[in-house]
């Protein structure tokens, strides 16, 4: 069965601190990859998506960047964080094949202080 | 504005009661739908997806209907528990390039 792993779970970093979280997916090949934020009273934002290693596509622009480095790993940086990276972070996967069936990972709670 | 606008934003039910939650949405065209359940501090979880053709869909005590001509579906609870309190999300897929438009969600709480 496929999954998805997600870490950290929650992460405390000082503004101007660099970020690194990241998504890995089992059990599945060639997955379309996605990160989202998740704002308090506000809908999931997707902030970039991946169809295979080495493609990314940002969908607002932002302070963040994502990578795609082996098919099923799924990583979100920054170099310098700003307060308003503050957020909860989910990473998902789906694939190209009938309705589309989007699976989230557990998320991460990122506190810019 | 959102493509994809659920009612209402917050409520509370005692155990053991009924509740609807409401999603209206105005994506075209339109492809499916999709009921997501989110616990605290956790990601969402699927419950239901239905596609044009499909006007009812269950699992378990959630029942989702969709009226695809009116834009709107609705997610039933019965005989709520206290493991149903969450945030239950609306989502909906455009046909094409399967799009996703989120609702805000509805957050649930079951008291004893």
């Amino acid at each position: 069965s496929q999954t998805i792993h997600q870490w950290p779970a929650t992460l405390v970093q000082p503004v101007g601190s660099p970020l690194s979280l990241e998504c890995t997916v089992e059990g599945t090949s060639n997955p379309n990859l996605y990160w989202y934020r998740q704002a308090a009273g506000r809908g999931l934002q997707l902030l970039f998506y991946s169809v295979g290693i080495g493609q990314i596509s940002s969908e607002v622009p932002q302070n963040l960047s994502a990578s795609r480095p082996q098919d099923r790993q799924f990583i979100l940086s920054s170099k310098k964080l700003l307060l308003s990276d503050s957020g909860f972070y989910l990473c998902a996967w789906t694939v190209d094949r009938g309705p589309l069936s989007l699976h989230f990972g557990n998320g991460t709670r990122l506190t810019v202080t | 504005k959102n493509q994809v606008e659920q009612s209402p934003q917050s409520l509370i039910i005692l155990e053991g009661k009924n509740c609807t939650l409401q999603c209206n949405y105005t994506v075209s065209p339109f492809s499916n739908l999709r009921w997501y359940k989110q616990d605290t501090g956790r990601g969402p979880v699927s419950l239901t997806i239905m596609t044009f053709s499909e006007n009812t869909k269950s699992n378990g005590r959630y029942t989702a209907t969709l009226d695809a001509d009116t834009k709107q579906s609705s997610l039933h609870i019965t005989a709520s528990q206290l493991s149903d309190s969450a945030s239950y999300i609306c989502v909906v897929s455009r046909y094409g390039n399967n799009r996703l438009a989120f609702g805000k969600g509805n957050q649930v709480v079951v008291i004893p």
